[in-house]
């Protein structure tokens, strides 16, 4: 079956500007996370949607946002972008207690 | 609070040769325990997971994992590394009473020479 697929791969944006990431779980899971990774902080975790719910979020400012779909697809935004926001974002979904199933990520530069 | 260290940044071995990449883990209520690696540009893939049962897992591509309560630990093993096994790894943990949140390791890089 499909893995977890986020759009788009690579993304470039001026610092002020807005992103907005797309994540679609594998076909099933209703849970899915998103993960920023960058050299000096490694992987944090930014929340975690369950049915269209937020169940959980990480210590980021109000800046980073997120939402889930009915399909379980989910997005997360980005507002007022700063040069530190560059980072790879990782999206993962869950079913029950199986392992999270990560996404290649979206890899984000501002410049 | 739950934490994971990975108290090296690079372990190197040479090709046939075991492999161990150390994870210790400090958690409040009972630990949910994954070990994932990533190769350059991609995502992370999972490898092997410890939730309850047999301390000792098996993964992925020859991986096994030993979960040890009273050491806290969770270290990676392999009995013969291949160069190909050559990336980054990360543990991380669970803690049940923090929901479905996962705290990452820092990250072991691994390299097997051939």
């Amino acid at each position: 079956k499909a893995g977890v697929t986020q759009t788009p791969r690579y993304l470039i944006k001026t610092r002020g500007q807005q992103v907005t990431l797309s994540c679609s779980p594998i076909s099933g899971h209703r849970s899915v996370s998103w993960y920023q990774q960058t050299p000096g902080q490694g992987l944090q975790f930014l929340f975690e949607y369950f049915s269209e719910t937020q169940r959980n979020k990480g210590n980021f400012p109000g800046r980073f946002s997120g939402r889930q779909f009915s399909n379980s697809r989910s997005e997360m935004n980005v507002s007022t972008l700063e040069l530190g926001d560059s980072a790879l974002y990782l999206c993962a979904s869950r079913a029950g207690e199986e392992g999270y199933t990560f996404g290649s990520g979206t890899r984000l530069t501002v410049v | 609070a739950q934490s994971v260290a990975q108290p090296e940044d690079q372990v190197n071995v040479a090709e046939g040769n075991p492999l161990t990449v150390k994870c210790t883990y400090s958690v409040s209520g009972n630990p949910y325990l994954f070990w994932y690696v990533q190769y350059p540009n991609r995502g992370l893939q999972f490898l092997l997971k410890y939730i309850t049962g047999d301390n000792l897992v098996k993964g992925s591509y020859g991986f096994e994992a030993e979960f040890n309560k009273s050491q806290t630990s969770f270290h990676l093993k392999k009995p013969s590394a291949l160069v190909s096994d050559s990336a980054l790894y990360f543990c991380a943990v669970r803690d049940e009473e923090y929901g479905n949140k996962l705290v990452f390791g820092a990250g072991t890089i691994l390299r097997v020479k051939s």
